[in-house]
């Protein structure tokens, strides 16, 4: 398995540009989620979802739409890039295994808008 | 919401044990769980323990939980520079919803 897998690993954007952050997993797992990390603030949820077809806001959902129309795929888009935006974000997907979960993380995506 | 705390910065000699704290403030979570990040890569999991334990112990980890003072603690024995990462500490809610401390960057000199 691949695991989780993230693409780009970087990016470089304009102020007002809008991109596609890619997301996929292989390991057929239910739950899908979107962080963002940036210094001295641990992780923050984006967007985050418990199938496909069913998305929901996390922490700090604005300026960015989600959608799940696959299992494997989870892609994050930003409308229209504002350099609060640059920051490096981790996709995850998990499973439940009763009431605890795992979860898996890809490599992250580094993004700097300009 | 939940918040979980932690503190930044943690310098241990290698050889010594290393223990990184965690509060919380929200303990409906079901699980616990500390998280590495070595740079430049994700995040990988390190250990869990269910809100009903007070300890586990995974090899050279190991996990305390003071549910009265919402206190979880990381203790690492013999502590290598390998080990040299930045720990989080999360509590899991459902559906996805992982709340993150700031996490504690560990710098272990030899």
């Amino acid at each position: 398995n691949a695991g989780v897998t993230q693409t780009p690993k970087f990016q470089v954007l304009k102020t007002g540009q809008s991109m596609t952050l890619q997301c996929a997993q292989d390991m057929n797992h239910e739950y899908m989620s979107w962080y963002r990390q940036d210094p001295g603030m641990g992780l923050r949820l984006i967007h985050y979802s418990v199938g496909a077809g069913i998305t929901d806001q996390g922490e700090v959902p604005n300026g960015y739409n989600v959608s799940r129309s696959t299992t494997e795929d989870f892609p994050l888009r930003l409308l229209s890039a504002a350099p609060s935006q640059t920051s490096v974000y981790f996709c995850a997907s998990s499973y439940k295994r009763g009431a605890q979960e795992t979860q898996y993380f890809g490599p992250g995506t580094r993004l700097l808008v300009l | 919401g939940e918040d979980v705390e932690q503190s930044l910065f943690l310098s241990v000699r290698e050889g010594d044990s290393s223990v990184i704290n965690c509060t919380y403030t929200d303990s409906s979570s079901t699980y616990l769980y500390w998280y590495k990040q070595e740079p430049g890569a994700g995040l990988q999991l390190l250990t869990y323990i269910f809100s009903n334990m007070d300890m586990k112990q995974d090899q050279r980890l190991t996990v305390l939980l003071n549910k009265k003072d919402k206190h979880l603690s990381l203790r690492i024995a013999d502590t290598q520079t390998g080990d040299s990462a930045i720990y989080f500490c999360a509590g899991g809610i459902q559906g996805g919803k992982l709340i993150f401390g700031q996490g504690t960057e560990l710098s272990v000199k030899p």
